[in-house]
């Protein structure tokens, strides 16, 4: 596709289960972040993907957060046992190299814990 | 990482200039100056990047000051559809966005 897409949209999900979170970035892009923003705030590093390296998961708030990317390309950010607290907007932003190239972002995942 | 600081909001109106500042007085050299907005219920928006010298770009200016410890994003004629929160956010190892400012502009 023309830019990063993520799925699903919005998610509404129980206290308690399990969510998958996916990003599509855009076709050669090496580099890979995630960043969630709460109502009204500014965006929360998450993890950073970068080619074959080991990503960055300095980010990720606990241990109920994991993500994985596969063959370098559509990443999966999974949340376990979710809490009304990880409800917020999960974004995903992809770009060719580092530093000298701007990023694009997807319009990301909402997501609700009920 | 280097940290970046920037008003919290300003407002400009339609039709004139807007000059965003951004203070980023740790930079190191290999930093960039990188730029997004954010329009409401939108992702973030590339609008600019630069390392060193002035750039420009269909969107926006960006002037460096000549010690990189500050950076003025140029808006050259505010419309309403600038209105958002403009992120100032320095790249190294690190692609950490702070509160930006929320750019109102006025009809």
């Amino acid at each position: 596709g023309a830019g990063v897409s993520q799925s699903p949209s919005n998610k509404v999900t129980e206290k308690g289960k399990d969510v998958e979170l996916r990003c599509d970035p855009i076709s050669g892009h090496t580099a890979l972040y995630w960043y969630r923003q709460s109502l009204g705030q500014g965006l929360e590093f998450l993890i950073y993907f970068q080619g074959n390296s080991a990503p960055d998961k300095s980010g990720l708030p606990s241990d109920r957060f994991s993500a994985e990317r596969t063959g370098g390309s559509v990443s999966t950010l999974t949340i376990q046992r979710t809490q009304q607290e990880d409800s917020a907007v999960y974004l995903c932003a992809s770009s060719p190299r580092a530093r000298w190239y701007g990023y694009t972002f997807g319009s990301g995942t909402r997501l609700t814990v009920v | 990482d280097a940290k970046t600081t920037q008003p919290n909001s300003m407002e400009s109106n339609e039709e004139e200039p807007v000059h965003l500042p951004c203070n980023h007085s740790t930079i190191s050299g290999t930093d960039y100056i990188h730029w997004y907005r954010q329009l409401p219920s939108q992702g973030p928006e590339y609008v600019i990047h630069g390392l060193t010298s002035n750039v420009n770009n269909r969107m926006a200016s960006l002037a460096i000051a000549e010690d990189r410890k500050s950076s003025t994003l140029i808006l050259h004629r505010a419309t309403l559809r600038d209105a958002a929160v403009y992120y100032c956010i320095l790249y190294g190892n690190q692609f950490y966005f702070g509160t930006g400012t929320s750019l109102t502009v006025i009809p």
